[in-house]
């Protein structure tokens, strides 16, 4: 079973509207949580990195939660834009260790 | 500017033929990894390296192999014996230091097995 679960699989919006994405993981002991935006064909590239201690992180209009508690962290998109169409990867990593599990991605695509 | 390069970014290859994908980093990072993207799935493990001149298998290596001669570079040849080779191929590092190192991926090379 993947230690990090991501939903929705895919999703479709309009421009200008919100979305949540969800991620859940089962990495124990938790180190830090990663999202990341991939677009088409290209490497992907950092949005947010909590901690242990952090709850809310926010980059633009990406705001990223983590509950450390339920082992359960989100990405909103606030005022989505066709740029946000990507795939948006969560990443975690276990304390003392430098493996990192990769849920499979969230595929959003914006419409205008 | 610091960052991950890897090269090329397409690549057609025809079965049988050994190929090697670059990576090279600026970053002083410490540990580099391989990893391999398929359609709807997530990224998996290939090969890992957390210093140079030592190296791990990951999850996948079946028909891979890598070198760490030099801290920047961290070469992946994909190997005839790799049974399914067409995939995309993305380099990562990361700082060894601390838990909030980030880790910072390259553009990817795009293998094709015709």
């Amino acid at each position: 079973k993947n230690q990090v679960e991501q939903s929705p699989q895919s999703l479709i919006i309009l421009e200008g509207k919100n979305c949540t994405l969800q991620c859940n993981y089962t990495v124990s002991p938790f180190s830090n949580l990663r999202w990341y935006k991939q677009d088409t064909g290209r490497g992907p590239v950092s949005l947010t990195i909590m901690t242990f201690s952090e709850n809310t992180k926010s980059n633009g209009r990406y705001t990223a939660t983590l509950d450390a508690d339920t082992k359960q962290s989100s990405l909103h998109i606030t005022a989505s834009q066709l740029s946000d169409s990507a795939s948006y990867i969560c990443v975690v990593r276990g304390y003392g260790n430098n493996r990192l599990a990769f849920g499979k991605g969230n595929q959003v695509v914006v419409i205008p | 500017d610091g960052g991950i390069t890897q090269s090329p970014k397409y690549l057609f290859r025809k079965e049988g033929q050994n190929v090697t994908l670059s990576c090279e980093q600026n970053l002083n990072h410490d540990a580099m990894y391989w990893y391999r993207q398929d359609p709807g799935q997530g990224l998996r493990l290939i090969y890992y390296s957390q210093i140079v001149n030592d190296f791990q298998k990951g999850d996948i290596a079946e028909g891979y192999s890598v070198s760490r001669e030099k801290k920047e570079s961290f070469p992946l040849t994909v190997t005839s014996a790799q049974k399914n080779p067409t995939a995309f191929y993305l380099c990562a590092s990361i700082t060894g230091q601390g838990n909030t190192g980030e880790l910072f991926f390259g553009e990817g090379s795009r293998l094709t097995v015709l």
